[in-house]
């Protein structure tokens, strides 16, 4: 069955810092994944996802994701961070459904 | 310019009373969803439907309900509200049931029961 881990609920950075959002997936074929921010009293919107074109993913608001299938794993970067990037981040995982599979999110704090 | 509309925003309900949550969306999509967020939890699948006519379960259908009106709208009904239905409650759509394809979430209704 697929899933999705996200290691570490809470991640803090002082603005300016490199932002890393750790993301690993488990799936029995090649999976399909996605990162989805959620700001404060938002719904989610997308940032990126990975449908297998290329390893490396950019997104919206200069985040990017790079897919190791060695690792199973699906990070998101970010090379400096702002302030409004402060938000929830989710990782997601879809086989051959339409159902996505969410992990539990990660909280962005960004100091100045 | 709307994508997809939830109503009402916010609602506080007694157990055992019921409620819809509606969602519509304005993008012409055949697939929607409704979603659940609880604290440390991510957002798990209620139910989706594929298409007009269709519904099907996701991983936690227990208590609900729902209806896909026509293409547009897709609600979610709890008919006897419990304390641990306290939650945040997305609706998003895609434009097709697949797995590539990006889904368009609402603002959410946040609902407690007491």
């Amino acid at each position: 069955a697929q899933s999705v881990t996200q290691l570490g609920s809470h991640v803090s950075v002082s603005e300016g810092a490199l932002v890393l959002l750790r993301c690993n997936y488990s799936s029995s074929v090649p999976p399909y994944l996605f990162w989805y921010v959620q700001y404060p009293n938002q719904g989610l919107q997308l940032l990126l996802k990975y449908t297998s074109a290329a390893t490396l993913v950019k997104g919206i608001n200069g985040f990017e994701a790079e897919f190791k299938k060695s690792e199973t794993s699906f990070h998101l970067t970010k090379p400096s961070a702002h302030m409004s990037d402060a938000a929830e981040y989710f990782c997601a995982v879809s086989e051959n459904t339409d159902k996505l599979i969410f992990g539990t999110g990660t909280r962005l704090q960004v100091f100045p | 310019n709307a994508g997809v509309t939830q109503t009402p925003k916010f609602q506080v309900l007694k157990t055992g009373q019921s409620m819809t949550l509606q969602c519509a969306q304005d993008m012409n999509h055949n697939s929607m969803y409704w979603y659940r967020q609880d604290p440390g939890m991510g957002l798990r699948l209620i139910y989706y439907s594929a298409s007009e006519g269709t519904t099907d379960k996701g991983e936690v259908p227990n208590g609900y309900n729902v209806s896909r009106l026509n293409k547009r709208e897709f609600s979610l009904r709890l008919e006897s509200a419990a304390p641990s239905q306290t939650s945040v409650y997305f609706c998003a759509s895609s434009e097709a049931a697949g797995h590539t394809n990006i889904q368009y979430f609402g603002a959410g209704t946040r609902l407690s029961v007491l």
